[in-house]
């Protein structure tokens, strides 16, 4: 069964520093992965998604992700982050054998400090 | 924006009554997704249709049913709310081709009393 694990339910970095999120995954398929983000009291907005191809993949707002075959992680990183950062942050996995449905993990909260 | 609806965006309910939530699009995308969201769990598939009439339990679905009619509607039922499933519920869709990521609604906020 596919799994999504995000180390750290909570990220507190000072606003101009580097931002790492971490996610690491299990499948027993090539994996499509994604990273959302949702704001206070909205929908979740796709950041980024690795299919296939180009294993270091760029997505909004400044935001990039690299997927690692060998260490199942697909951790999303910004090199400054911004005040507007502050948010919750999702990484999923997708069943795509089977209605593409989405497995999420638990969340990670992305405090950006003045 | 994909265009999602979710309907209604806020709704306060007695234990034991039923409840009927929906997401229209008008995307025209086969699969649509019901998750619910609860703190320190994420997002938790409860029902999905990857057609007209076809439809199928996810990870959490006890005491939730489903049913799709139209492409573009998709509704969840709670059939005698619990305040256990007092929670944020979040409509999605996906077309499964070129486009393999889900687009979201901006949720309803369920209370159960």
């Amino acid at each position: 069964a596919q799994s999504v694990t995000q180390l750290g339910s909570h990220v507190s970095v000072s606003e101009g520093a580097l931002v790492l999120l971490r996610c690491n995954y299990s499948s027993s398929v090539p994996p499509y992965l994604f990273w959302y983000v949702q704001y206070p009291n909205q929908g979740l907005q796709l950041l980024l998604k690795y299919t296939t191809g180009a294993t270091l993949v760029k997505g909004i707002n400044g935001f990039e992700a690299e997927f690692k075959k060998s260490e199942t992680s697909f951790h999303l990183t910004k090199p400054s982050a911004h005040m507007s950062d502050a948010a919750e942050y999702f990484c999923a996995v997708s069943d795509r054998g089977s209605s593409y449905k989405l497995i999420f993990g638990s969340g990670t909260r992305l405090l950006v400090r003045p | 924006d994909a265009g999602i609806t979710q309907s209604p965006r806020h709704k306060v309910t007695e234990t034991g009554t039923p409840v009927t939530l929906r997401c229209h699009q008008t995307e025209n995308h086969r699969y649509m997704y019901w998750y619910r969201q609860d703190p320190g769990h994420g997002l938790r598939l409860i029902h999905y249709s990857y057609g007209v009439k076809d439809t199928d339990k996810g990870e959490v679905s006890d005491g939730y049913s489903v049913s799709r009619s139209k492409t573009e509607d998709f509704l969840l039922t709670l059939e005698s709310a619990t305040s256990s499933q007092t929670s944020v519920y979040f409509c999605a869709i996906s077309d499964g081709h070129t486009n393999t990521e889900a687009f979201f609604g901006q949720g309803t906020r369920l209370t159960v009393v």
